[in-house]
């Protein structure tokens, strides 16, 4: 079946523009992660959704960051007033029920590029 | 979240076994360890996981030491394709919805 999917895969954007990026997790999984991967930082959690509610934003780095879920699915990150410092690739994760032992399937992520 | 300790770097000979360790000083009694790659310009990869017995999938065997304090993922006969950061995670309790805390990983370089 089909992975985590996520879109665009690259977005090149100038400082101070509003982004969108988009993750499909895998059809039935209920718990959804953002994370980001930036140069010097390493892989950082950002949210974590389950369902369509967010018990977890404590990873956004500052209010510039949000994220929904719709429909327990498709998933949401909007970063406005970009800053060159969000230039990563954000990663989308998703597992079944978001317990300890569950099994995290990661997207390819989208590389963002702020100039 | 507890935190891992991992060697920066590794070489493994192609066909030999790739031992990689990990120190959880921190580690506490309902945290899994969890092990994960991330292959150049990819997502992380999920490897293998356990609790307090040693396990094996297709994929590589996991050794916990019975103090949990520590552990080590056997790679058995590694491939030029196992070249990857390898990361060892303590995955908090379920009240975080267990998230995955990173740290540095150890970049395998498994050599022809």
């Amino acid at each position: 079946g089909a992975g985590v999917s996520q879109s665009p895969s690259n977005k090149v954007t100038e400082k101070g523009k509003d982004v969108e990026l988009r993750c499909d997790p895998i059809s039935g999984h209920t718990a959804l992660y953002w994370y980001r991967q930036s140069l010097g930082q390493g892989l950082e959690f950002l949210i974590y959704f389950q369902g369509n509610s967010a018990p977890d934003k404590s990873g956004l780095p500052s209010d510039r960051f949000s994220a929904e879920r719709t429909g327990g699915s498709v998933s949401t990150l909007t970063i406005q007033r970009t800053q060159q410092e969000d230039s990563a690739v954000y990663l989308c994760a998703s597992s079944a029920q978001g317990l300890a032992g569950d099994e995290q399937f990661f997207g390819p992520g989208t590389r963002l590029t702020v100039l | 979240d507890a935190k891992t300790t991992q060697p920066p770097s590794m070489d493994c000979a192609e066909g030999r076994a790739a031992n990689l360790p990990c120190n959880h000083s921190t580690i506490s009694g309902n945290e899994y360890v969890y092990w994960y790659r991330q292959i150049h310009s990819q997502g992380p990869q999920y490897i293998i996981h356990g609790l307090k017995n040693n396990e094996t999938n297709e994929m590589a065997s996991l050794i916990i030491t019975e103090d949990r304090k520590s552990s080590t993922l056997i790679l058995p006969h590694a491939t030029l394709r196992d070249t990857a950061v390898y990361y060892c995670i303590d995955s908090p309790s379920e009240t975080s919805g267990s998230r995955l805390t990173f740290g540095e990983g150890t970049q395998l370089t498994v050599n022809p």
